[in-house]
């Protein structure tokens, strides 16, 4: 595609649901990576694919946490059981090999009532 | 380990002003270097990068350079405008497999007229 595209944009939850966000990265890209912002503060790293593996785990912040990347392209993070502070926004990014600039989404807004 | 300082925000200047918005690393090996902007509603986009030492990035007027010795890359601009109000974010590549983007912790500029 033309960019990396997310979905849904926006998603309102209510606590102790579970949700899934999704990240459609540039045609061709191997590497793939999920941020979170919240309000106020910077880019939390989460998690990284490269191709469908995922070298680096080290960023997700509970075992409510999980992601998969099926066929080198589509990611899901899926967050179980949402708590109030998963509130923020997902960013997911590509890049056309690991360590090169990357791409990111307009992020999906998660906010859990 | 590897990480990335930016000096502490807000930043507020008035029109033409000079702008420094200072990034300081932490890394092993040679990373590559990037300023990442994001503007009010909209994702995170590439501003512009440096791959090796004393490269300097430029673009839309602004400009970093890459310096080994102090471990730095700061940004500058000569004259800000009001449209450059966003959250600059400076970022590190450490060119090794299996390692994700690691980003500062963002700098809010306003600029007013």
């Amino acid at each position: 595609g033309a960019g990396v595209s997310q979905s849904p944009s926006n998603k309102v939850t209510e606590k102790g649901k579970d949700v899934e966000l999704r990240c459609d990265p540039i045609s061709g890209h191997t590497a793939l990576y999920w941020y979170r912002q919240s309000l106020g503060q910077g880019l939390e790293f989460l998690i990284y694919f490269q191709g469908n593996s995922a070298p680096d785990k080290s960023g997700l912040p509970s075992d409510r946490f999980s992601a998969e990347r099926t066929g080198g392209s589509v990611s899901t993070l899926t967050i179980q059981r949402t708590q109030q502070e998963d509130s923020a926004v997902y960013l997911c990014a590509s890049s056309q090999q690991e360590n090169t600039e990357a791409f990111f989404g307009q992020g999906t807004r998660l906010t859990v009532v | 380990g590897n990480s990335v300082t930016q000096m502490e925000g807000p930043v507020t200047l008035s029109e033409e002003a000079f702008l420094t918005i200072n990034c300081t690393y932490t890394a092993t090996g040679y990373p590559s270097l990037f300023w990442y902007v994001q503007y009010p509603g909209e994702g995170l986009q590439l501003l512009l990068k440096a791959t090796k030492a004393d490269d300097k990035g430029s673009n839309k007027g602004f400009e970093a350079t890459y310096r080994k010795e102090t471990t730095s890359f700061h940004l500058e601009k000569g004259s800000v405008q009001v449209s450059d109000s966003a959250v600059y974010f400076c970022a590190l590549s450490t060119n090794q497999a299996g390692t994700a983007l690691i980003f500062g912790k963002g700098t809010t500029l306003s600029v007013s007229s």
